[in-house]
């Protein structure tokens, strides 16, 4: 079975500071992970993926995500924090050797302060 | 970038009364899309699979009696909600691959549909 840990449930930051959104998986085969954000009452926006190569991931918006396979980690950060990156950050797992739908996170609100 | 369309963005319906959503790729064609659920401030669980010109298949507890899925053609997935009781009110989204991409492509989501049963 795969599964996603998002262990915050809210993020605070402010504006101009680094961000960083936790991220833990668990898989039996090849991880292919992923983050969306979700805005009010909308569907979700894909942000960045990892499926093989450099551990470091650069997305949509600035975001970019650090592939740990040791901590079995995929963290989301950015350098510098804006007041419209506040929404709700859903990190996916899908087993490359498996299923092909996404299991999600339980999903972590980031809040940034002007 | 491929847009997912999703129809009707919010509906209220009463209890007993069946309610369809429409989910559709608009420039790109689905062999399978995927019909989530997502309780209030709780994250998406998936319902089932819905797959092109065959029978979806349903996530363990999730009745598909209740949960008609159709997916007639590669562009149009239908999720209907028969004899709607209130608990089945929630956010309800669909998501959709570009047939033409590997698997490791990303999934493009529709905007949700929020149904409330009174």
């Amino acid at each position: 079975a795969q599964s996603v840990a998002q262990p915050e449930d809210q993020v605070n930051v402010a504006e101009g500071n680094p961000l960083t959104v936790k991220c833990t998986y668990s898989v039996s085969g090849n991880p292919y992970l992923f983050w969306y954000v979700q805005y009010p009452n909308r569907g979700l926006q894909f942000l960045l993926k990892y499926i093989t190569g450099d551990n470091l991931v650069k997305g949509s918006y600035g975001f970019e995500a650090e592939f740990n396979k040791s901590q079995t980690s995929f963290h989301l950060k950015k350098p510098s924090a804006l007041v419209s990156d506040s929404a709700l950050y859903f990190c996916a797992v899908r087993d490359g050797a498996g299923r092909r739908a996404l299991t999600f996170g339980s999903g972590t609100r980031l809040q940034v302060q002007p | 970038g491929a847009v997912v369309s999703q129809h009707p963005s919010w509906v209220i319906c009463k209890s007993g009364t069946s309610v369809k959503i429409e989910c559709r790729s608009l420039d790109f064609q689905a062999t399978t899309m995927f019909w989530y659920r997502q309780f209030p401030k709780q994250s998406l669980m998936l319902m089932a699979t819905s797959n092109e010109g065959s029978k979806a298949t349903y996530e363990q507890g999730v009745e598909k009696d209740k949960f008609l899925i159709n997916h007639a053609s590669l562009t149009l997935s239908t999720l209907t909600v028969t004899s709607a009781h209130p608990e089945d009110s929630s956010f309800y989204i669909c998501s959709a691959r570009d047939r033409g991409l590997s698997t490791n492509s990303p999934l493009h989501f529709g905007n949700g549909t929020r149904l409330t049963v009174t």
